[in-house]
């Protein structure tokens, strides 16, 4: 079974702090997600990965950044977090190839922003 | 602007009854439709893929529906189970050459005995 585990399960941390999360896949994964899930809003993407060292934006990329020195590894950054990045945020991973595949879900951090 | 549509409202339905959840889109022509179960404070578990060129998957007490004309897609869960009470989403590939997707808001269902 593919495995996505995520650093913390729930995250309290102060405006102006600078954060990290972070996401490790198992199953040797091309392709890793960070999205975050707001009710009412739905999951958005926030950057995702195709291989190491690479990053793209997804649809609300502000205010974050992120880093893929290995291949297992993605790690989401707030530099400078405020009380609108409180959410919840999911890291995904999914193969590579021609056609779009289904993403493994890790089980999800609760950042609180203060 | 691309769009997908989840019935916001929660489906209420009983024990034994069949489910039907509908995804709806448009301004856009997806290669693949995906279903995913969502259960409170977790991430989405993927259930079901179907191609644009495919009418209807099943998988055991799962079926999918895919109508690129109407641009929806149906989702249905017979004999349900109160272990069924979840929420589901369904995601497109609305991007061309990456493997990313976009997620509708989800429907929450609940089984009640």
């Amino acid at each position: 079974d593919v495995k996505v585990t995520q650093s913390s399960r729930y995250l309290v941390k102060r405006t102006g702090e600078k954060v990290f999360l972070e996401c490790v896949q198992d199953m040797d994964h091309e392709n890793m997600f960070w999205y975050r899930q707001d009710p009412g809003l739905g999951l958005r993407l926030i950057y995702f990965s195709y291989d190491v060292k690479m990053k793209e934006k997804g649809d609300i990329p502000e205010g974050y950044s992120v880093s893929r020195e290995k291949k297992e590894r993605f790690s989401l950054i707030l530099e400078s977090a405020s009380t609108n990045q409180t959410s919840m945020y999911l890291c995904a991973s999914s193969l590579e190839g021609l056609k779009v595949r289904e993403q493994y879900f890790g089980p999800g951090t609760r950042l609180t922003v203060t | 602007s691309q769009k997908i549509e989840q019935n916001s409202e929660a489906l209420n339905i009983q024990e034994g009854k069949t489910a039907t959840l509908t995804c709806n889109y448009t301004n856009y022509s997806p290669a693949y439709l995906q279903w995913y179960r969502q259960d409170p404070g977790r991430g989405p578990v993927f259930l079901l893929l179907i191609r644009e060129n495919e009418k209807e998957k099943r998988k055991e007490r799962l079926k999918v529906t895919f109508d690129t004309t109407l641009k929806q897609s149906l989702f249905h869960i017979t004999a349900s189970q109160p272990a069924d009470s979840a929420t589901y989403l369904c995601a497109l590939d609305l991007y061309s050459g990456y493997s990313t997707l976009t997620f509708g808001k989800g429907t929450m269902l609940l089984v009640s005995p």
